[in-house]
């Protein structure tokens, strides 16, 4: 069984201030994505990273694939309240989507005015 | 183009009882994954169609069950309700695999 893990588990800062947030497994993925969840709503897709060592810039969101396809990060810069939310990393297996999407269990973070 | 929606948003149950979600994918998508999001466990997957077909299955007991329709629409089915059922339901679908997902906004099925 592939796990994710995500670390924090809830981070609350200050507007303008920078922040990152980890996904680890012991598994390799041949993908990794990265999703946003808003109460009341499904999560909707920031991104998806595929090469290890890979780098992605969304504004002022960084992505980042391990060089060896097992963990990925996410650093927002000048962090605003509208980022506030539930960050969900989700992997797909090398077994080309058997079990489904693996996702971690979620970072909630807040971002105060 | 029209998001994944999914109906109905909200149910209420009694133990014992059976339920059934609908979820209509975006426009073209062949591929309807269905997930279990709690508190505890986070997103779970439960089962992925294809072209009408089961492809692919998580870990979940044969209550769960589900079917896909030509149209690609998709039905999950829970029968014989508990209480640790209680979850939100997503569908999430994509053109051909379990690759990128774009997500319903869910039905928050509540089991009394």
């Amino acid at each position: 069984t592939q796990l994710l893990e995500q670390s924090p588990q809830f981070l609350s800062i200050q507007e303008g201030e920078n922040l990152t947030v980890y996904c680890n497994s012991s598994s390799v993925f041949s993908s990794l994505q990265w999703y946003r969840q808003e109460p009341g709503e499904g999560p909707v897709l920031l991104v998806t990273v595929v090469t290890g060592g890979e780098v992605k810039k969304l504004k002022r969101l960084t992505f980042q694939f391990g060089d060896a396809r097992k963990d990925s990060s996410l650093h927002i810069t000048a962090a605003q309240p509208g980022d506030t939310g539930l960050y969900l990393c989700a992997g797909e297996g090398s077994g080309g989507g058997a079990d489904g999407l693996t996702f971690g269990k979620g970072t909630h973070l807040i971002i105060q005015p | 183009k029209a998001g994944v929606t999914q109906t109905p948003r909200y149910l209420i149950k009694t133990r014992g009882q059976q339920v059934t979600l609908s979820c209509s994918p975006i426009s073209g998508h062949r591929s309807v994954s269905w997930y279990q999001q709690t508190p505890g466990q986070g997103l779970q997957f439960l089962f992925e169609y294809f072209s009408e077909t089961q492809r692919n299955k998580g870990n979940f007991p044969g209550r769960f069950s589900g079917r896909q329709f030509s149209n690609s629409r998709s039905e999950m089915n829970v029968s014989t309700l508990e209480l640790g059922d209680s979850a939100l339901y997503l569908c999430a679908s994509s053109l051909a695999g379990v690759g990128e997902q774009y997500f319903g906004p869910g039905t928050r099925l509540t089991v009394t």
